[in-house]
This record gives structure tokens, sequence and C-alpha cells, in this order.
């Protein structure tokens, strides 16, 4: 299995509160993603990053920051959680997106009251 | 189409069908296709990267197409069992960025003893 380990795996927040997801890999990959999973939308990316301190906007960017210091590591910052963002978050790894697969991370199943 | 588009949504076979999907893409600045199969309670692990139009990729009893120029691609299952019930997911790479891989909704197959 690809070694890419999220934490933590479930959490609950009250609305207002900054939160911080992490993503960490093993796998020496460039690219990472975060992803949002919801109901009757698939997996919806949020931001990606090709490199260290290279990040990009996804589609449902809104509310959201990222940050990537280094290659292992990629978290991704709820500034001030909303209901709307009770969700179960997938982080992905990649070498090329062109040719290679992506592997995934167990999920972070967040809750915000 | 701007988007990935699965279809059908759900599908609901007898142990021993054959059944297909199908992912529909824009088919303008193509770099790749992604099929990825998701259990519930898992994470998406992948079945195929196809990057050029005509390909084939095969893995066990289940098979894929590619068709860039009219933008779509077809899943197969042969002889589908129990353990095929999944979501399976197509995710598109499109240029001239070609570092995002965007998702699909995915068809959800239930596959009956």
């Amino acid at each position: 299995d690809a070694g890419i380990t999220q934490s933590p795996r479930h959490k609950v927040t009250e609305t207002g509160t900054p939160v911080t997801l992490r993503c960490h890999q093993t796998e020496n990959h460039r690219y990472m993603y975060w992803y949002r999973q919801d109901p009757g939308h698939g997996l919806r990316l949020i931001h990606y990053s090709y490199g260290v301190k290279d990040t990009d906007k996804g589609e449902v960017s809104d509310g959201y920051s990222v940050s990537r210091s280094k290659t292992e590591d990629f978290l991704l910052t709820l500034e001030s959680a909303t209901s709307s963002q009770t969700s179960v978050y997938f982080c992905a790894t990649q070498e090329d997106p062109s040719y290679t697969e992506a592997f995934f991370g167990q999920g972070t199943r967040l809750t915000v009251v | 189409i701007l988007n990935v588009e699965q279809s059908p949504q759900s599908l609901h076979v007898q142990e021993g069908d054959s059944t297909n999907f199908t992912c529909s893409f824009p088919s303008s600045n193509f770099y790749a296709l992604h099929w990825y199969r998701w259990e519930t309670a898992k994470s998406p692990e992948a079945l195929f990267v196809m990057t050029l139009n005509g390909d084939e990729k095969k893995k066990g009893r289940i098979s894929a197409t590619l068709n860039t120029k009219e933008g779509y691609s077809y899943l197969y299952i042969k002889g589908s069992q129990p353990e095929d019930s999944a979501t399976y997911l197509c995710a598109f790479i499109r240029g001239p960025d070609a570092d995002k891989l965007i998702f699909g909704t995915g068809t959800r197959l239930q596959v009956f003893p």
C-alpha cells in the first residue's frame, strides 16, 4: 500500500473555529491533492500542490487554504469552519498526473456543529 | 461537455451478468483518463490510466476502452460478482496545465447473488 496517512481520521469541531487536516506521504510524489466527498457530488478538488510551496486552487476552494513546506506534508486549513464544510476529506498523491495513478489516504470525517 | 459525466448513476445486476458504464469528458486538450474503484468505507483504488486514443486496458474481468476524439471511455465488467459491488469513478486530466485530476460523480454498482 502507498504510504499516505491522514490525520486526524475523525474530528468534530464548532462553527467558527479553525481546523487543520494533515496529509503525510512517504512516496516522494510531486503532486498532492485535497478532495471533499459529498453525496451526489463524488470527489471535488479543493486545492492541490505541484511541488514544495507550489499550490493552486481547485473547484471548491472558498473557505480553505493549504500549505506545503516539504514534500511529505500537505496541510488543509479551514479558516473558520462552517456547517457546509461537514464532509469527508481525502488526500491523494501522484507522481505524474498524465501517466501515473493517484493514491489516496484513508479519509478524514469532519463534522462542524 | 465541460466536466466529466458518468452514466448511469447506479446499476443493480445479478451475479454473472456483464455490465458496462460510460464516462464522457471534454475531447479538447486531452491528456489522460483514469478509472478508480471505490468500495464503501475504503479509499479509491486505481484500475486504469489511459492516455492514447483507442487504448484498451484489461485487468481480470474488468476492461476499459478510450475514444479521445469523441470524448468517452467505457468500463466493462464481465460476469459480475458480488465483490465487484463498488462505486466506479472516472477522472480526467486536461491541458494545458495537465496537473488536475477532475473526477466524475461515479457509477454505483451493486451485484446481487
